[in-house]
């Protein structure tokens, strides 16, 4: 049965730092792996998505990278800004549908 | 719509009451998701509907849940005999189609939320 960990449960740095958010899973026979963003009170939207066959993912500021074979994705933040404070999952897709298994989650606090 | 809307947004009930969850998907996505959010930890899949069918029930966790989405649109998730560990954010989410387009056009979008509290 797939397994999603991430790990810190909680990470607070001062604004302008760089940082790593880190999934693993226990079953590398994934399709893709996704990681979203989570604001209080909103949906969860969509930072990046890497498919099984890539490497990493960037979009702006932000890098993900996939290691399929370990088991383990991180996720990247330059510069890191008081308003990318929310919590981050990373979710894994068994298949080319959305029935996502996913981690509790980080939950991140830049401090300005 | 332009978004994904989920009505209600907070339902406070008694335990053994019957709820009705729904969802507004995003319009043309065929594709419409379930997920159930416990405080402090990932969302948990409920049901996928491609159309009208559920296309993938499993990860409902009794036959006290129940949904669906008659016109392949709007969907309702049906909760009977509530009781206290039913209590969590019920998340929708909807897409174009099934499966995932590698450029990332067929993204899931999700809605708000809405949160259940079973006294």
């Amino acid at each position: 049965k797939q397994e999603v960990t991430q790990i810190p449960a909680a990470l607070s740095v001062p604004e302008g730092e760089n940082l790593v958010l880190n999934c693993s899973f226990t079953d590398s026979a994934i399709y893709n792996l996704q990681w979203f963003r989570q604001d209080p009170g909103k949906g969860l939207t969509s930072l990046l998505l890497i498919q099984s066959s890539q490497r990493e993912q960037t979009s702006g500021r932000l890098n993900a990278s996939l290691d399929k074979s370990s088991g383990r994705s991180t996720l990247y933040i330059a510069a890191s800004q008081p308003g990318d404070s929310a919590t981050y999952l990373c979710a894994v897709n068994p298949d080319s549908n959305y029935q996502l298994i996913w981690g509790a989650g980080t939950k991140l606090i830049i401090k300005p | 719509g332009a978004g994904v809307s989920q009505t209600p947004s907070n339902k406070v009930t008694e335990k053994g009451k019957y709820v009705e969850l729904r969802c507004d998907p995003i319009s043309g996505h065929t594709a419409l998701y379930w997920y159930r959010q416990s405080l402090g930890q990932g969302p948990e899949f409920l049901i996928y509907f491609q159309g009208t069918g559920a296309a993938d029930d499993s990860g409902l966790p009794n036959d006290r849940f129940f949904a669906v989405r008659p016109e392949g649109s709007v969907s309702t998730l049906k909760i009977q005999r509530t009781e206290r560990g039913d209590s969590a954010v019920y998340l929708c989410a909807s897409s174009l189609g099934p499966g995932l387009a590698t450029t990332g056009a067929n993204v899931l979008t999700f809605g708000a939320g809405s949160r259940l509290t079973v006294l």
